[in-house]
């Protein structure tokens, strides 16, 4: 079946501009999860969907920073008055929920996207 | 916050068993433990994932000592395409998920 999609796969912007940047989990996948890599850097994790909820957004790097999820599925990460800084690959992922007292077993994995690479210039 | 590292990287001959060990402090009781590798340009991709002692699938084995602090991945004869970087990631706590800092593995003929 198909994976996770996310677009533009490039984006080059202005720095002060605003940008949003889509994720298309797999269908079913209840979980999203959106994390930024910087240049040669590790992953960061950004923000977590449960659903339609994100019940923590202290993952966000500022508040120049916010994302929403609509009907279960698609996610939109919008970075506002970006900045160089801002510069990075951002990578969605979907799973499934982790059942509450998960000990093993079925694998939750996170299925990621190829990633939408952000230039500020 | 919890801190993830692993080694920065390794050297492995074609043919070879690579452990790669990844500190977790702080991991939380009911959190696990996935270990991804990485090729350029691409995302992540799943290798293995356990909560506890050991869980062997067809391409690599994940060892978890009981205090949980630590996991350790076990590739079994690597191949020049098993060259990639190998993240572990932690839940530590509620809806926050953490990458180790990531070990290169460059697979050598």
């Amino acid at each position: 079946g198909a994976g996770v999609s996310q677009s533009p796969s490039n984006k080059v912007t202005e720095k002060g501009k605003d940008v949003e940047l889509r994720c298309d989990p797999i269908s079913g996948h209840t979980a999203l999860y959106w994390y930024r890599q910087s240049l040669g850097q590790g992953l960061e994790f950004l923000i977590y969907f449960q659903g339609n909820s994100a019940p923590d957004k202290s993952g966000l790097p500022s508040d120049r920073f916010s994302a929403e999820r609509t009907g279960g599925s698609v996610s939109t990460l919008t970075i506002q008055r970006t900045q160089q800084e801002d510069s990075a690959v951002y990578l969605c992922a979907s799973s499934f929920n982790l059942p509450s007292g998960w000990r093993g077993g079925l694998s939750y994995e996170q299925y990621f996207g190829p990633g939408t690479r952000l230039t500020v210039t | 916050l919890a801190k993830t590292t692993q080694p920065i990287s390794m050297d492995s001959y074609e043919g070879q068993e690579v452990n790669i060990t990844c500190s977790h402090n702080n991991i939380a009781t009911n959190d696990y433990i996935t270990w991804y590798q990485q090729f350029p340009s691409q995302g992540p991709r799943f290798i293995i994932q356990g909560y506890k002692t050991k869980v062997t699938n067809e391409v690599a084995s994940l060892f978890i000592p009981a205090d949980r602090k630590s996991s350790t991945l076990s590739l079994p004869r690597v191949s020049l395409s098993d060259t990639a970087v190998y993240y572990c990631l932690v839940g530590v706590g509620t809806y926050k998920y953490i990458f180790g800092t990531g070990t290169r593995l460059k697979v050598l003929a």
